[in-house]
């Protein structure tokens, strides 16, 4: 089945500094890689996605790439402000029948003031 | 989206009881999927609701511990059996809906469950 690594566990930047996190997937097949965050004691949100055909999504100060031949992906978020302090999931899917998600092992963003 | 509402939002159990958790979505959807995120953890799937048939469990999942029911595309229940501390955690379900030819998925608010 599909394995997701994610890094860093944990990551702490400056307010306006740029964050970056990397996931790789094991699974060739894998086309579809979501991306979510979560507050404290919020349900999981999904922030941005990219499928399998195309290499670079972009929404406002978020960004996210996709390497097919690697198999990896990160999330970029730029100007990062103090609501960005959350926890981030990368997740991978065969979007086969029933699609299911594997995912990462999340990282904890803090954005110092 | 589609709006997804879980009951209970949390429970306090004791040992050897169950519990049922509903998911109610406000419109019909393909896929609803149940997930746990046990404390400072990620999330980790279940199984999948299957409407009108037997739910499919992933590895480490019985259908005796967690019996799933989805009567129909705008709802499901799961139930944690026979519950011990080690079943503490937040249960989610989520929903596909169709986009680009893959289902993106969509989470209820969670059901926080702690066992004494």
């Amino acid at each position: 089945g599909e394995n997701v690594e994610q890094h860093p566990s944990t990551l702490s930047v400056q307010e306006g500094d740029s964050a970056v996190i990397k996931c790789t997937y094991s699974d060739s097949a894998s086309n579809y890689f979501p991306w979510y965050k979560q507050e404290l004691g919020k349900r999981p949100q999904l922030i941005i996605d990219i499928r399998s055909n195309v290499g670079e999504k972009k929404d406002q100060r978020i960004a996210v790439t996709l390497n097919k031949t690697a198999k990896h992906f990160s999330l970029h978020i730029t100007e990062t402000q103090p609501e960005d302090s959350a926890v981030y999931f990368c997740a991978a899917t065969p979007g086969a029948a029933g699609n299911k998600l594997t995912f990462g092992g999340g990282t904890r963003v803090l954005v110092k003031p | 989206s589609a709006v997804i509402s879980q009951k209970p939002s949390r429970d306090i159990c004791q040992r050897g009881t169950s519990l049922t958790i509903q998911c109610q979505v406000d419109s019909q959807v393909t896929m609803m999927f149940w997930y746990r995120q046990q404390p400072g953890q990620s999330l980790t799937l279940i199984a999948t609701a299957n409407q009108g048939s037997e739910a499919t469990y992933e590895s480490g999942f019985v259908i005796d511990k967690f019996p799933i029911s989805r009567p129909n595309l705008t709802f499901s229940t799961l139930t944690v059996s026979n519950m011990s501390p080690e079943d503490s955690s937040i249960y989610l379900c989520s929903v596909g809906t169709r986009g680009g030819g893959t289902d993106t998925q969509y989470f209820g608010p969670g059901t926080r469950l702690t066992v004494l």
